[in-house]
């Protein structure tokens, strides 16, 4: 089955225990991208990777880091945790297309994460 | 700076109308707008998407209608069913790659 896989579901932790939330996807795809959702905002973007080895900064990277050193793996690192880092993540994946264009969109099932 | 927004955040519905979920965008540059379902607990789940050189598309069930001179996107499902409760957003901007997502509509389907 197709499908973007995401560990932890839920995730409690305190402010400055790093942390790892890991990526995976099974449908060879070229681009991933990890995304916060906080209520009332929508889904922002924090990291994207348009292939192996190469990473960009989305609209709130701050805080962040983010590695793609293999196709179907893409992690999102906390270094430092804050409270202000509480909120549901999601990592998505897709097929690149021509230039800057991806496919549609497939999302992992999210993983909440709570920063004492 | 710009921003996607929803008209209404809840919507509730009997089984079997139809149901508008409405969305007002303010970036009259963007080009591809989609529309996302979100089940509880659940990842955003690609529902239908259009281009700014369309003004309607229809999928299975579902409609989205564009309107680039108010910036007025909305999305219809006809014979709502219970399995349509859930969020639904919308999201607009060049590319997937680069969307803005809105806050979402939490649609409730009484039987």
């Amino acid at each position: 089955e197709a499908q973007v896989t995401q560990n932890p579901r839920y995730l409690i932790t305190v402010t400055g225990k790093k942390l790892t939330v890991t990526c995976s996807q099974n449908m060879n795809h070229e681009y991933m991208s990890w995304y916060r959702q906080d209520p009332g905002l929508g889904l922002r973007q924090i990291y994207y990777s348009m292939n192996v080895e190469v990473t960009d900064k989305g609209d709130v990277p701050e805080g962040y880091k983010v590695s793609r050193k293999e196709k179907r793996n893409f992690p999102l690192i906390l270094e430092s945790p804050s409270p202000n880092q509480t909120s549901l993540y999601f990592c998505a994946s897709s097929s690149r297309l021509a230039g800057m264009d991806v496919g549609e969109l497939f999302f992992g099932e999210g993983s909440r994460l709570t920063v004492l | 700076g710009e921003s996607v927004g929803l008209h209404l955040p809840t919507l509730s519905v009997q089984e079997g109308d139809n149901s508008i979920i409405n969305c007002a965008y303010s970036n009259s540059a963007s080009d591809y707008f989609i529309w996302y379902k979100q089940e509880s607990g659940k990842g955003p789940q690609f529902i239908i998407d259009i281009r700014s050189n369309m003004d309607k598309r229809q999928g299975q069930r579902v409609t989205v209608l564009l309107n680039k001179t108010v910036k007025h996107l909305s999305l219809q499902i006809a014979a709502t069913q219970p399995g349509d409760s859930a969020v639904y957003f919308c999201a607009e901007g060049p590319n997937n790659n680069d969307m803005r997502f809105g806050a979402g509509t939490r649609l409730t389907v009484k039987p």
